[in-house]
């Protein structure tokens, strides 16, 4: 069956790295995607990452594919007080437009 | 991001009344989508259109109507809603329909029904 998990909340003082985790059931998934919601506003693309691949560096961000444990985890270096938010993964795969989202994942920066 | 652009972005109405909600994309995309946002629970996909076909209603209550007029624009025509229907309602649009197209969001409709 189809679905993406995250752990609901992280704390982390400003400075450090956060890692959000997500663990996903079908292994036909083929593209794994971050996405970032701030208060009041709607999703924000952050980053993406297909199955062929194993990391992708983005800046602060990086991204760890591991798809023998279907896990992902997005690494937010240095990370700042306006980097509280929502962080949702979600999964698609090549049979199907959809995709699935995980629940999300709340960062709180402490100063 | 400014690519797809919702409105309202608040919304109060009764259960009898009628509104439409409007998201307009100028990121000359082919796919557009209606999610729903409830507190606690994942995104829920509503609607899909592609070049202006409707190919997907995931089991939407006959009070919402989506319509899409052309490939910028999307609608959703709401009537007779319940309590249980308040929630962020977000739009996003993608290139083409594929699991490798990314989705771009607007900032949502964040709608109460009293």
């Amino acid at each position: 069956g189809e679905d993406v998990e995250q752990s609901l909340f992280l704390s982390v003082r400003e400075g450090d790295s956060s890692v959000i985790n997500c663990t996903y059931t079908d292994s036909s998934s083929t593209y794994l995607y971050w996405y970032k919601q701030e208060p009041g506003a709607g999703l924000q693309l952050l980053t993406y990452i297909f199955s062929n691949m194993d990391m992708k560096q983005d800046q602060r961000l990086t991204v760890l594919l591991n798809k023998k444990d279907k896990h992902l985890s997005l690494r937010i270096a240095d990370t700042q007080t306006g980097d509280s938010a929502i962080y949702f993964c979600a999964e698609g795969m090549d049979s199907s437009y959809k995709l699935i989202f995980g629940s999300g994942t709340r960062l709180l920066v402490r100063p | 991001e400014t690519g797809v652009t919702q409105t309202p972005r608040h919304l109060v109405m009764g259960m009898t009344n009628k509104k439409s909600l409007k998201c307009e994309q100028h990121l000359g995309h082919n796919a557009m989508y209606w999610y729903k946002q409830s507190a606690k629970k994942p995104l829920e996909l509503m609607f899909v259109y592609n070049f202006k076909e409707q190919t997907e209603n995931n089991s939407v209550p006959s009070r919402f109507s989506p319509e899409c007029p052309n490939s910028s624009h999307l609608f959703l025509h709401l009537h007779t809603l319940q309590p249980e229907d308040s929630a962020l309602y977000l739009c996003a649009s993608s290139q083409a329909m594929g699991a490798d197209e990314p989705q771009h969001f607007g900032d949502g409709t964040r709608l109460s029904i009293l």
